[in-house]
Formats: structure tokens, sequence, C-alpha cells
């Protein structure tokens, strides 16, 4: 069974652009979540879907950042426009209905110049 | 504030010694669940154990144990007999039962690095 998995592994943009970050959870899986480890420090939660509605978006930053989960399958998560404290890795989670183990995907590391 | 403490930032042992890796909670719920979670280089967070507040037993798998206490609210993790496998980043988190579903809270992490 294939894990949770995101795209892409790394990305690098300028001050002011945007970039799209994906993640698809694994199969079968209704809660998606977004989380965010900036420079060393904890990892923390951004938001939290329930199949494509979102359950809880108490940690998005600020209203450049927008998730979506159309379909209730895959999730992106776009910045827009980016800013220098936006880099970190951003880590997807999914579980299974019931159970409130996650798992995890290998995270996306971006950086803002 | 803060709600999972990992006060270790790095642990450096050589391979065979055992280390352990505190980790210190807050919450105010009488249900919650607490879980490690260790990133090995390759980057993603790989699932260890999970334990609810009601219990209080601790828990062995191999070479890994855990000590688990109410009392002074803390999940303490003990690699025993350590390998250079275990050189990863160690994460504990805490997900509350009064918060939105499956939310976690995660301590800063502990690197441990293990050399030959």
């Amino acid at each position: 069974e294939a894990g949770v998995t995101q795209f892409p592994s790394h990305s690098v943009i300028e001050k002011g652009q945007t970039v799209t970050l994906r993640c698809d959870p694994i199969s079968g899986h209704d809660n998606l979540y977004w989380y965010r480890r900036v420079m060393g420090k904890e990892i923390k939660f951004l938001l939290h879907f329930v199949k494509e509605s979102k359950q809880d978006e108490s940690g998005m930053p600020n209203n450049r950042f927008l998730a979506e989960r159309t379909g209730g399958t895959y999730s992106t998560l776009k910045v827009q426009p980016a800013e220098l404290e936006d880099s970190g890795v951003y880590f997807c989670a999914s579980v299974l209905g019931g159970t409130d183990t996650q798992y995890f995907g290998p995270g996306t590391r971006l950086t803002v110049l | 504030a803060q709600k999972v403490t990992q006060a270790q930032t790095e642990i450096s042992v050589v391979e065979k010694e055992d280390v352990t890796l505190d980790c210190v909670y807050e919450t105010r719920d009488t249900t919650y669940y607490l879980f490690w979670y260790k990133q090995p280089p390759s980057g993603e967070l790989v699932f260890l154990i999970r334990r609810n507040s009601f219990d209080e037993q601790n828990e062995i798998s191999g070479r890994y144990s855990w000590n688990f206490q109410k009392s002074t609210s803390s999940f303490n993790f003990t690699i025993t007999a350590s390998q250079v496998v275990d050189s990863a980043v160690y994460f504990c988190a805490l997900s509350e039962a009064s918060d939105s579903w499956g939310k976690f809270q995660f301590g800063a992490g502990t690197q441990v690095v293990v050399t030959p």
C-alpha cells in the first residue's frame, strides 16, 4: 500500500512568487492534515480536512495560504505571494476515519529567497 | 504556550549505549493521546507508538521502550543498545480530546546521533 506522498520534495522560489504544494494521502483516508516546521522549531499544525471540507484551519498563518482538497482526494497548499518567513518543511499526514494515528509524508522543503 | 517540551536538542552516543529522550506535556484534558515519531535523514515521519491517557502501562517493542507517568506529565522514550540506524530526529506529540480531531501538538524534536 502506498504511503502519503508529497510533491515537490524541494522548492526554491523568490519572495513574491507563488508556490503550490501537493499531498496525496493514503487511499481511503478521509482525514488530511497539513503541518509546517520552520527553522528547527516544533512542527506546527496548519489545517485539517475531512474529505473535502475544512474541519479546522486555525493554524493557517494568514490569507496568503490557501488549501484545497477538491473531491476529497489529494490536497494542495498554495502560498501566494511567498515571503521569507514561509521557508520551512511542509508535512502532510492522513488518518483513516475512526482512528487517530497519523501517517506522514516525506515533506516538501520550501525555501523562499 | 508550548504544550509539549523536549528539552534535549541533541544527544550523541556511541553505538550500544542506551539513550533516553525526555518528553513533558501539558494539558487540562483527562482524555488525550501521546505519540512518538522518528524522522530519519530521508525526511518522512515514522510512527513509533501511540498511548492514551488511561493506559499508563509501560511498553517495550524490541530495543524501544516507553515510560508514561501521568504524575509527572512525562512520556519518555528509551532506545536500548543504540545502533547507527537509530540516528534521527525524534518527535513527541500530544493530541487532546477537547481539540479538533487528530490535531497534533509537537515538541521541538531531539536529534539523536549514534556513532560507531
